[in-house]
Parts: C-alpha cells; structure tokens; sequence
C-alpha cells in the first residue's frame, strides 16, 4: 500500500516562530487532507489539497503531486497551534492512510 | 450544515464484555462512513468503510464488527471486548470517494 512520512516527528517552537511541515507519499493520490488533532483528541479538517496551494489566515499548504509531497506552513504560531499535525492520502477511494504526525508544541 | 455525532465520548469496559459505539451524521444523505482506530495517539487506522445501507467493507482482521442499519448511522460492535481493543475510535463521513472526510469527536475506549 501507499507509504506516508511526516517530518519532524516532533517541533518545539516559540511563540511568534514560523514552521514548515513536510508529508511524503509513495504514490499518486486523489485526495490529501491535513488535520490537527487538539489535546482533546479532536481531529480538525485544516485543507483539502490534492494539488495546488490554499491558504486560511496563518496557514496554508502546497501539494505538488508530481513530485508526491506536501508543504504545511504555519506562520506567527501561537501556544494554541499545539498538538499533532496528520497528513492522510486517499489513493483508492475508499480510505485515508495517515501518516505518524507532528507533535508540535509551541512554548509562550 | 453537515454535523457528525459520537458517543460516549469516554468508555471503561472489562475484558470479554460487549461493545457498542454509535455514530450519525446530521444534513446529507447517503454518505460514505468510516470507522478508525487510533492507538498511542499517533497515526489512525482504518477498520471499517460503508458506502450504503448493509453494505460494509473491512480492511483489517480484528475481534470488531460494524453495520449500517439505517443510511446515515453506523455501529461498531464486538461480542467480547480484548485487551488489545483499547483506543481512541473515530468515526468519520465523506460525500463520495476522494472528497473531504470529517471526523467525529472521537471515543476513547478502556479496557480493564
């Protein structure tokens, strides 16, 4: 099956810093979501993007599907941007394979 | 809008009793539903996929059944619970194959 790869595995930021998170896949995708899952467990929809470039206020992600990676930046973070970032690919159609995440973890 | 419901949110269950968790989605009809599993709070794992009423798809071997009696709620089941069946289990819809999917809050799932 696909294969998935997040890096870092873990990031500890200062408030205001701004990050990057790379996610890798072994083969062409139809979909790719990015989530952040808060310390309550919620997973909360960040972007669809199985191609292109979006942005919502101090993020945005890019996808360059020929090459198989995404970018997720997040600019001036705040302590509330803490948590685990997923990257999931759907290549069938019938599931999103995650990847491991980052903790991400933003100090005041 | 579109809303997805989960309960309970926190389960304690000793070994070898059963299991029933609950999922609905509020505002579309005929979604496609999900079940995952989450363990060590890193990486989700799909169990379960539905893409109709009956109609229910299974990618991992596991002590866990689920079904869809009715188009928009699905039920993940087990006669009697494992250990190893602890976990954070998330339920989730799409519209169609490929297109966003939206998870619940999730169910965190202790086995004693």
């Amino acid at each position: 099956g696909i294969q998935v790869e997040q890096s870092p595995p873990d990031l500890i930021l200062q408030e205001g810093a701004n990050s990057t998170l790379r996610c890798n896949f072994s083969d062409s995708v139809n979909n790719l979501q990015w989530f952040h899952q808060n310390p309550w467990g919620q997973l909360i929809n960040l972007f669809y993007i199985p191609s292109g470039t979006k942005q919502n206020g101090r993020l945005s992600a890019t996808t360059v599907a020929t090459e198989r990676y995404s970018l997720l930046y997040i600019s001036s973070s705040q302590t509330t941007d803490s948590g685990v970032y997923f990257c999931a690919v759907e290549t069938s159609g019938s599931r999103l394979t995650f990847g491991e995440g980052t903790q991400l973890t933003v100090n005041p | 809008s579109q809303t997805i419901h989960q309960w309970p949110a926190t389960l304690v269950q000793p070994v070898g009793s059963p299991l029933s968790l609950e999922c609905t989605v509020e505002g579309t009809s005929n979604p496609n539903l999900y079940w995952y599993r989450q363990a060590a709070g890193r990486g989700l794992q799909l169990l379960f996929y539905s893409v109709g009423i009956g109609q229910i798809s299974s990618e991992v071997p596991q002590n866990l059944s689920a079904s869809r009696p009715q188009d928009r709620q699905f039920i993940l089941s087990s006669k009697k619970l494992l250990l190893s069946d602890s976990g954070f289990y998330l339920c989730a819809w799409s519209i169609r194959p490929n297109q966003p999917q939206h998870f619940g809050d999730g169910t965190r799932l202790s086995i004693l």
